[in-house]
């Protein structure tokens, strides 16, 4: 069975505070691990798809990072509107067609002016 | 851009109602999934659907069916709505990428209550 936890549950900053949020996983044969962003009452967006240990992803102040067992979403210089639940899933190769993802719990993060 | 949108932002139902939730998609995707999220819970796969008139049972199918009669609409059916149902329920679709990933593009939710 698929596992994934995130750690902290939730976490409070200082606006430029650099943090990592951590995603560790269990899942037989990765076919992906994904990052989302989820606001309040809103659906999660997509932020990061990584594939293989060692490969990494940039979008303005996050960046996401990947080993065999867990993944860091590293936060740079955060400002209050980064403020959201962060989500990380994988999925795993089932022998082609879809598949769902396995969602982590999510790591609420607030960002303080 | 993707976009995926839901019938109902809110809905309220009473407890042995008949329920419709649907989903459409304008991106030609072929794979679309409901999850529900509870607190504490996270998001749970419900169903899913790899082509028109194809259906998988997620990690919860219990008390759901699904319909997908058209490429673009997915909808959620819950035949008999009980209050342990109450939650925001989450449609999402993909396609393969490159690299055969399938990252799933959410829409804004409906959140269900049940009384």
């Amino acid at each position: 069975e698929d596992q994934v936890t995130q750690s902290p549950e939730a976490l409070r900053l200082q606006e430029g505070e650099s943090s990592s949020l951590n995603c560790s996983y269990t899942v037989s044969g990765l076919r992906g691990l994904f990052w989302y962003r989820q606001d309040p009452g809103k659906g999660p967006e997509f932020l990061f798809t990584l594939y293989s240990a060692g490969e990494e992803k940039e979008k303005e102040r996050l960046k996401a990072t990947l080993t065999k067992k867990e993944s860091f979403l590293h936060i740079t210089a955060p400002k209050p509107e980064d403020s959201a639940t962060y989500l990380c899933a994988v999925q795993a190769y089932r022998g082609g067609g879809a598949d769902g993802l396995t969602f982590g719990k999510g790591t609420h993060l607030i960002i303080q002016p | 851009d993707v976009k995926v949108t839901q019938s109902s932002r809110y809905l309220v139902k009473r407890t042995g109602e008949k329920v419709f939730l649907e989903c459409v998609q304008d991106m030609d995707h072929e794979n679309m999934f409901w999850y529900r999220q509870d607190p504490g819970l996270g998001l749970r796969l419900i169903y899913f659907s790899y082509d028109v008139k194809m259906k998988e049972k997620g990690d919860i199918p219990e008390g759901y069916s699904v319909s997908r009669e058209k490429k673009e609409r997915f909808s959620l059916i819950l035949e008999s709505a009980s209050t342990n149902q109450t939650s925001m329920y989450l449609c999402a679709s993909s396609s393969p990428g490159d690299r055969g990933s399938h990252e799933q593009y959410f829409g804004p939710g409906t959140r269900l209550t049940v009384t």
